[in-house]
């Protein structure tokens, strides 16, 4: 099946500072990627959808500047959480969507990355 | 709005057979997903129904009626690494996926 890695699967950094968090389509080309944040015992936040060669989209409340995202390639896609506080400790994953063609759809998970800002 | 529903939690016992039942209101509709979860790790797949009916894939089984925005997980014998989160997703009409809360299973011995 196909694959999506993550890379760091985990960190901790120091409030102010800069974290990027890669995630990559090993085996497959994805146009579209998805970034979620995941608080303890809650489900999965979409915070942003990110296209190749365009801008993410950003879903309501979270915020662009803060969280930057780039894709690149069609087989990478980076967040950038910026000026990270200890409230931006969660763990995050990403996605890559895989068309099929005809009706199939499905969504690929990264291992996550586990980021605690102190 | 866009609304996924399924328990907060349940619990059964090992080699038994439980149902979690999700329901769903959305814009658009491309499919629903299953996936698995462990605390601590990513969701993991375990099913895809666009279609009416049922899928089965040895111990898990999964049932769509888009008529009714209703699907369920079956699972059957239990084992306790079965113990995990359970994650009903639907894909909207934006490929995006719309999550419900996820229904915690505890399988007791």
């Amino acid at each position: 099946g196909a694959v999506v890695s993550q890379h760091p699967s985990r960190v901790i950094c120091k409030s102010g500072t800069s974290v990027k968090i890669e995630c990559r389509s090993l085996d497959f080309q994805a146009t579209t990627m998805f970034w979620y944040r995941q608080f303890p015992k809650q489900s999965l936040m979409l915070m942003a959808t990110s296209n190749e060669g365009s801008k993410a989209t950003y879903e309501q409340g979270v915020e662009k500047d803060k969280f930057l995202i780039n894709h690149a390639s069609l087989t990478l896609s980076t967040l950038t959480v910026t000026s990270a506080h200890p409230e931006d400790s969660s763990f995050y994953i990403c996605s890559a969507h895989l068309s099929g063609g005809g009706d199939y759809n499905e969504q690929f998970f990264g291992p996550g990355t586990r980021l605690t800002v102190l | 709005g866009q609304n996924i529903d399924q328990p907060t939690e349940m619990t059964a016992t090992e080699g038994a057979i439980v149902q979690i039942n999700c329901t769903y209101q959305t814009s658009g509709f491309n499919g629903l997903f299953w996936y698995q979860q462990h605390a601590g790790e990513a969701p993991t797949f375990l099913s895809y129904n666009v279609l009416d009916g049922l899928e089965e894939k040895g111990r898990f089984s999964s049932f769509l009626s888009r008529s009714k925005g209703y699907s369920y997980l079956l699972l059957k014998e239990l084992q306790m690494k079965d113990s995990a989160s359970y994650l009903c997703a639907v894909m909207d009409s934006n490929y995006q996926l719309i999550w419900g809360a996820g229904t915690k299973l505890i399988i007791k011995p």
